[in-house]
């Protein structure tokens, strides 16, 4: 079965950092890259960053670029974003997709609150 | 700079055609995507390269491209269309970035 499966719901105080995992299954990860979008609660789509999931190469959003680090254990076959220095303002739900957006995960909810 | 520009909201009737535009300097060059998302949902891929339509998703959504303005055309919009609509598209250097979004309402 072809799908994207994300890890679950985190909870993290202001300062802290999230690790969110990404798991793919049904296709040859390390022939395809992955981007990652968030968007906040009643919010639009904001577009994070990408990996090359052959060489590891990255892309980051530059309004998270310092805080953001997306990597990837293609053993595993599964990618992973992390995310420092939170404030509420990154509170959202973190997606996983195919590189042609055509495979997204389910959706991870991290919230971000004191 | 990169920034695409879509209207807030769109709302026609049941059967009417609507049209969702997509404004940005950098789409003179680059394609857009077009993503569909309703409400508690991922976003879903309803056109790619400006105008074509991905496998499963009906012929009354189409797209087509003008200068620096792209347009989603849902002809004979149903009242399941009602959702959001995303343009995105992505730099030279990879870069993504989406619109603002536009809600359909159709009734």
């Amino acid at each position: 079965q072809v799908q994207l499966l994300q890890s679950g719901a985190e909870v993290k105080k202001p300062g802290a950092s999230v690790k969110v995992s990404c798991k793919a299954s049904g296709y040859i990860f390390a022939d395809n890259a992955n981007h990652w979008v968030r968007q906040a609660p009643g919010q639009g789509l904001e577009w994070v960053g990408w990996i090359n999931n052959a060489d590891g190469d990255t892309r980051y959003s530059p309004k998270l670029q310092g805080r953001l680090t997306i990597t990837r254990d293609t053993s595993a076959t599964t990618g992973y974003l992390e995310l420092s220095g939170l404030t509420p303002e990154d509170t959202a739900t973190y997606y996983c997709a195919t590189n042609a957006f055509d495979l997204w995960g389910q959706g991870t909810l991290v919230r971000v609150s004191s | 700079s990169y920034e695409l520009t879509q209207p807030s909201s769109v709302s026609v009737s049941p059967g009417q055609t609507a049209r969702i535009t997509c404004s940005g300097d950098v789409l003179a060059k680059k394609y857009v995507r077009w993503f569909q998302q309703k409400s508690g949902q991922a976003p879903v891929v309803v056109i790619y390269k400006d105008s074509e339509r991905p496998s499963g998703i009906p012929e009354r959504f189409s797209g087509s491209s003008s200068g620096t303005t792209v347009t989603l055309t849902i002809s004979g919009a149903r009242a399941e269309d009602e959702a959001d609509y995303y343009c995105y598209s992505a730099a030279d250097n990879t870069l993504g970035f989406f619109g603002g979004g536009t809600r359909l309402t159709v009734l």
